[in-house]
């Protein structure tokens, strides 16, 4: 059974450098057409891809962002950690981390599976 | 950025009834799309990928089609529980990129 659950914190000040991570149960990211990658929905908006890391250590991310965030993993705690700095009162979201898998060589990869997301709120 | 656009915004339906939503992309994606369902305070689930492929668990009235710039997902005898925002999403090219979305009420 695969599981994925975020943790950090809920409330943030803006400039602040928010610190998500993802920790995930029932497959590894040394495997082969494995990846982990996040999105968000801010309240009443429609969803948003953040980032990737693939199990190669590929990193993706999206254009409008790529400047603020950052993924990183850590395969013996099965983790990922999301970092994004300068946070704004428009950054508050819901974050989902995913479980995403390869199903054709040299495309992008599709999210199978989620975790329950996280609200973070960024407010001064 | 490929950008993907969702048809209608609201969808109502009555039970049992076919419900179709469109999603279109910008430019041709062949047939790298998905399809999403969200409801309020739960995690996405992913419902089609492949354009027409289901992930596994979900039930057969759910069915997607379409290749090239044009898709549709359509949920045949709509139940309750269908109740959701629907978001269709490319997985042809980077950066990943959903649609707005549709929502699907029962009328």
């Amino acid at each position: 059974q695969i599981t994925l659950k975020e943790s950090g914190p809920t409330l943030m000040k803006p400039t602040q450098t928010l610190t998500l991570t993802c920790t995930f149960s029932g497959f590894s990211l040394t495997n082969n057409g494995v990846g982990v990658g996040w999105i968000r929905q801010p309240p009443g908006k429609a969803l948003e891809w953040l980032a990737l890391i693939a199990w190669d250590d590929d990193k993706r991310y999206s254009p409008s962002l790529r400047s603020r965030v950052t993924v990183a993993k850590d395969t013996s705690k099965n983790q990922v950690v999301l970092t994004m700095t300068h946070m704004d009162p428009l950054d508050t979201a819901t974050y989902y981390c995913g479980h995403y898998y390869y199903p054709t060589s040299g495309y992008p990869p599709v999210g199978l599976n989620w975790g329950q997301g996280m609200l973070v709120t960024v407010s001064s | 950025d490929i950008v993907t656009t969702q048809s209608p915004a609201i969808l109502s339906v009555s039970p049992g009834e076919s419900a179709t939503l469109s999603c279109r992309a910008s430019q041709s994606i062949a047939s790298k799309l998905a399809w999403f369902q969200k409801k309020p305070g739960q995690s996405p689930r992913l419902l089609i990928y492949d354009a027409s492929t289901r992930a596994t668990g979900v039930p057969a009235r759910f069915s997607g089609r379409g290749f090239g710039r044009e898709f549709t997902l359509t949920i045949s005898s709509l139940q309750s529980e269908d109740v959701a925002v629907y978001y269709c999403q490319q997985h042809d090219n980077w950066p990943l990129t959903f649609g707005g979305g549709t929502k699907v009420e029962i009328k």
